[in-house]
């Protein structure tokens, strides 16, 4: 079964940081294009950034708001996706999901994880 | 960072039709947006609907299609059915920075 499952949420004080792990089974994440997205309670969705596959790189993309603060990384001999938040502020409380969206191949996918909750607040 | 733009709330009517839209901040909607539509229902994580302005995933319900129109995206929902009642996103690319719409919140009574 494909699954992804995000760890590593929780209570942070403001300018903290917090690494997220979003471990895939069913896949491997070499060539597989990954995504971060999140949501603050009540609101829209935000997109955090991208790896993309081996294949082309391993290149990353992250949003303009958020660079130099969140970095995307991938461990292919851990199956597991990254998302390293530093100096944390209190509108970075979400719940942030990892999404594999397609593969080197161009093979589309659109598998999620249930969410991590992180709470910046002191 | 482009602004994506999409109608805060539609209603429809169960079997009618409804266009959701997707507007850019940076001009005309054009395929390298690789537009995306995603639904989302409270308390589940969003799924993505259609991909690259047009293309289903094989969940996908044959009454949503995708097109791009007047220089925005855009999704059309034909025959709506209760189920349909959901939060929709649009997903632009810019450059491989992806920005998303605000959502529409799709109501169908």
């Amino acid at each position: 079964e494909v699954q992804l499952v995000e760890s590593g949420g929780g209570l942070v004080k403001p300018g903290g940081s917090l690494r997220l792990s979003c471990a895939a089974s069913g896949f491997t994440l070499t060539n597989a294009w990954m995504k971060w997205v999140r949501q603050a309670p009540g609101k829209g969705l935000e997109w955090i950034g991208r790896i993309k596959g081996k294949a082309e790189g391993g290149t990353t993309d992250h949003a303009a708001p958020l660079k130099g603060r969140f970095t995307i990384s991938r461990d292919d001999s851990k199956n597991t996706l990254y998302l390293q938040m530093n100096s944390l502020k209190n509108e970075d409380t979400a719940v942030y999901y990892c999404t594999h969206y397609r593969d080197s191949s161009g093979l589309r996918a659109d598998t999620w994880g249930q969410g991590t909750l992180v709470t910046v607040s002191s | 960072q482009a602004v994506v733009t999409q109608e805060p709330s539609l209603t429809v009517s169960p079997g009618g039709t409804v266009t959701l839209t997707c507007g850019s901040s940076t001009g005309a909607v054009i395929s390298n947006h690789y537009p995306y539509w995603l639904q989302q229902k409270p308390g589940q994580a969003p799924r993505t609907l259609i991909y690259d302005t047009t293309y289903k995933h094989s969940w996908t319900p044959d009454r949503f299609s995708g097109s791009l129109l007047g220089g925005k995206a855009a999704l059309t929902l034909s025959g709506a059915q209760p189920e349909d009642d959901a939060e929709y996103y649009c997903l632009l690319s810019y450059s491989g920075v992806g920005v998303f719409g605000g959502g529409t919140k799709l109501t169908v009574l």
